[in-house]
């Protein structure tokens, strides 16, 4: 299976901060990369696919990039509605995998 | 707007089965897959299955062979069965689409149902 780890487990900032965070699959998996936000208690939404094509809706002040092994979720100017939890999942190849996610405070 | 509606019970006795519906609301069924994951505050999100709405499944190996996944086109539902559960089958579980991309991969989970949380427990 294709492990994929994320970093930092928790990250805590302030609104109007620039938030990156990074996934790093255990090979390669070229561009086929998700990004999910999930806040408590709901299900996880599809925040960005492919490494870098925001979901309709997702507002432009979150960017994404990488490819191969190393990605990045980034935020430009943190909102206090961005608090969540962020996961980071490949599609390259079965079974699916997940990071173990970022709680972005 | 798609929308996935699932149930199943909540409380489970180890040994039992779990058996899981997810129904799509608005929305075409034909032409997507359907997925189970579940989550875990110790394994965070964990891929269970898939399935066509032709019926063609793809299972975690994790799951082998306890798992089935199956779909009621006439219902525009699908399910999951998970046998012989334990605790460690206590989690949220959740339904989601995969739509199909232009060049038939599957990419991404773009629609989840509202996730089901199950405890198994004697």
């Amino acid at each position: 299976d294709i492990q994929m780890t994320q970093s930092p487990s928790s990250l805590s900032a302030s609104v109007g901060d620039r938030v990156t965070i990074t996934c790093r699959a255990s090979q390669n998996i070229s561009h086929y990369l998700n990004w999910y936000q999930q806040k408590p208690g709901k299900a996880p939404k599809l925040l960005i696919h492919s490494v870098s094509t925001l979901q309709s809706g997702v507002p432009s002040r979150f960017i994404a990039s990488g490819s191969g092994t190393d990605f990045t979720l980034t935020i430009s100017s943190l909102q206090a509605e961005d608090c969540a939890t962020y996961h980071c999942q490949q599609s390259y190849t079965k079974p699916r995998t997940f990071g173990q996610g970022t709680n972005l405070e | 707007q798609v929308e996935l509606r699932q149930w199943g019970p909540g409380l489970l006795k180890p040994s039992e089965t779990l058996s899981l519906t997810c129904a799509v609301y608005v929305g075409s069924f034909s032409g997507n897959y359907w997925t189970w994951i579940r989550q875990t505050p110790e394994k965070g999100l964990e891929w269970i299955g898939e399935i066509s709405h032709g019926g063609s499944a793809n299972y975690n190996p994790s799951f082998k062979p306890r798992v089935t996944i199956s779909v009621d086109r006439s219902k525009n539902q699908f399910s999951l069965k998970l046998t012989s559960v334990t605790a460690g089958d206590t989690a949220t579980y959740y339904c989601a689409r995969i739509p199909v991309a232009t060049g038939g991969e599957l990419l991404y989970l773009d629609y989840w149902g509202r996730g089901t949380p199950v405890l198994v427990s004697s």
